[in-house]
């Protein structure tokens, strides 16, 4: 069965420091999603991509965020300066319609 | 815009009981239900959805839900719970993106 699949699997950066987070969705899928879950939180929306566009965003989601679909098959989320409240999972979402199939999520620690 | 509550942070409960780990949600408009479970250090695995339909819907590993339209519920329930089901589930609610409850972990006991 096709998965969802994201690197790194942890990442530990230091504070103001640009870090990539990469998901390689599944084939047939047209919208993705990120998404956070700071530790001990709920998960929250970030972005939603669809058509090499951002189709919605989260007040989350700043000028630090950014995400593209560099080669027809990855899907980025770009943080230019990290901050240490941005440390949290980070999960990828993609979906043909209206269920979205997450990926195992990148841990990312900001020093 | 959209809610989720999950009114129970923690429910512990011995192996072979069944169990119901309750949902509430709001929207101003209709959306899809979704039941998600998080396995220690691993994601999200969806394990049911109502879309439309029988309002009874069953997913994997013998969990099923019922979507209440008049008390706006989507619990979920499993007559026969096993050690491996201990693990945090989720109940999200959208159409796009999705809003997600707090979490409810599952915890079973021999």
């Amino acid at each position: 069965e096709p998965e969802v699949t994201q690197t790194p699997s942890h990442q530990v950066t230091q504070m103001g420091q640009e870090v990539i987070l990469r998901c390689v969705p599944i084939s047939n899928h047209l919208y993705f999603y990120w998404y956070r879950q700071i530790l001990g939180q709920k998960v929250e929306f970030l972005v939603s991509f669809y058509n090499n566009e951002i189709s919605e965003k989260s007040e989350i989601f700043d000028d630090q965020f950014s995400v593209e679909r560099p080669d027809g098959s990855n899907f980025t989320l770009k943080i230019r300066s990290t901050k240490l409240e941005d440390s949290a999972m980070y999960f990828c979402a993609t979906t043909p319609q209206e269920t979205q199939y997450f990926g195992p999520g990148t841990r990312l620690l900001v020093l | 815009a959209q809610s989720v509550t999950q009114l129970d942070s923690q429910v512990p409960v011995f192996e072979e009981a069944p169990v119901e780990l309750r949902c509430n949600y709001s929207s101003s408009v209709s959306v899809y239900l979704f039941w998600y479970v998080q396995y220690p250090n691993q994601g999200l695995q969806l394990l049911l959805k109502y879309l439309s339909g029988s309002t009874l819907v069953k997913g994997i590993n013998g969990f099923e839900a019922e979507f209440n339209k008049s008390q706006t519920s989507f619990h979920l329930r499993k007559p026969s719970v096993h050690i491996s089901d201990t693990a945090e589930y989720f109940c999200a609610v959208g159409y796009g993106k999705l809003t997600f409850g707090q979490g409810t972990i599952l915890t079973v006991h021999p």
